[in-house]
């Protein structure tokens, strides 16, 4: 069935650092792939999207491009900020599932000052 | 952008007893989605509901467990039945507005 992997957490930078996180994936045919992020005390919202290949999705500085080669949704920010921390949580959705979306595990991002 | 009300935020429950979540939605949409995150996992997709039919369940997740309700377009029930310590979890309604999906701010359940 399909599934989403993402690197585990928790994963601890100093502020400004580079950030990547890995997400793979596997599915039938062409999902649309996504980002989204859970700060501490608050709900899940969607952070970029990406809906066919080689599409790259951006926002707030994070981008993620979509490699069908690769099945891969890595997720990138050139300079993190404390204001970063949270849960980072890449998943997909297959057009014909009627809405439904697959998460990854979920990775803890903590920025230090 | 959808706004999705959900209540409680969050409860302690007896086990052997049960909860009902509910979602409000400040616009009509077609289908909500009930998603569970137990602790320190991902959100995996309980079941769909659809106005005026009976809801979709995925697999491992049965009607007698997680009843939901659908009455209207904005609105949603979901309830957690003889609830055991194993349905400590996170509870979130969802909602789809075109490639885009919004998420209620969760209910934090804790079974005793």
């Amino acid at each position: 069935g399909d599934s989403v992997t993402q690197m585990e957490g928790p994963v601890t930078l100093s502020e400004e650092a580079f950030l990547t996180i890995n997400c793979t994936y596997t599915a039938t045919g062409y999902p649309s792939l996504f980002w989204y992020v859970q700060y501490p005390g608050e709900g899940l919202q969607l952070l970029l999207k990406a809906t066919k290949a080689d599409d790259k999705g951006s926002n707030k500085g994070f981008e993620a491009t979509y490699r069908k080669e690769t099945t891969s949704f890595h997720l990138e920010k050139g300079s993190v900020q404390v204001s970063d921390s949270a849960v980072y949580f890449c998943a997909l959705r297959r057009h014909n599932q009627g809405g439904k979306l697959i998460f990854g595990q979920g990775t803890e991002l903590s920025v230090k000052p | 952008s959808a706004v999705i009300s959900q209540k409680p935020s969050r409860d302690i429950c007896q086990r052997g007893t049960s909860l009902t979540i509910q979602c409000q939605v400040d616009s009509q949409v077609t289908m909500m989605f009930w998603y569970r995150q137990q602790p320190g996992q991902s959100l995996t997709l309980i079941a769909t509901a659809n106005q005026g039919s009976e809801a979709t369940y995925e697999s491992g997740f049965v009607i007698d467990k997680f009843p939901i309700s659908r009455p209207n377009l904005t609105f949603s029930t979901l309830t957690v039945s003889n609830m055991s310590p194993e349905d400590s979890s996170i509870y979130l309604c969802s909602v789809l507005q075109g490639i885009e999906a919004f998420f209620g701010q969760g209910t934090r359940l804790t079974v005793v």
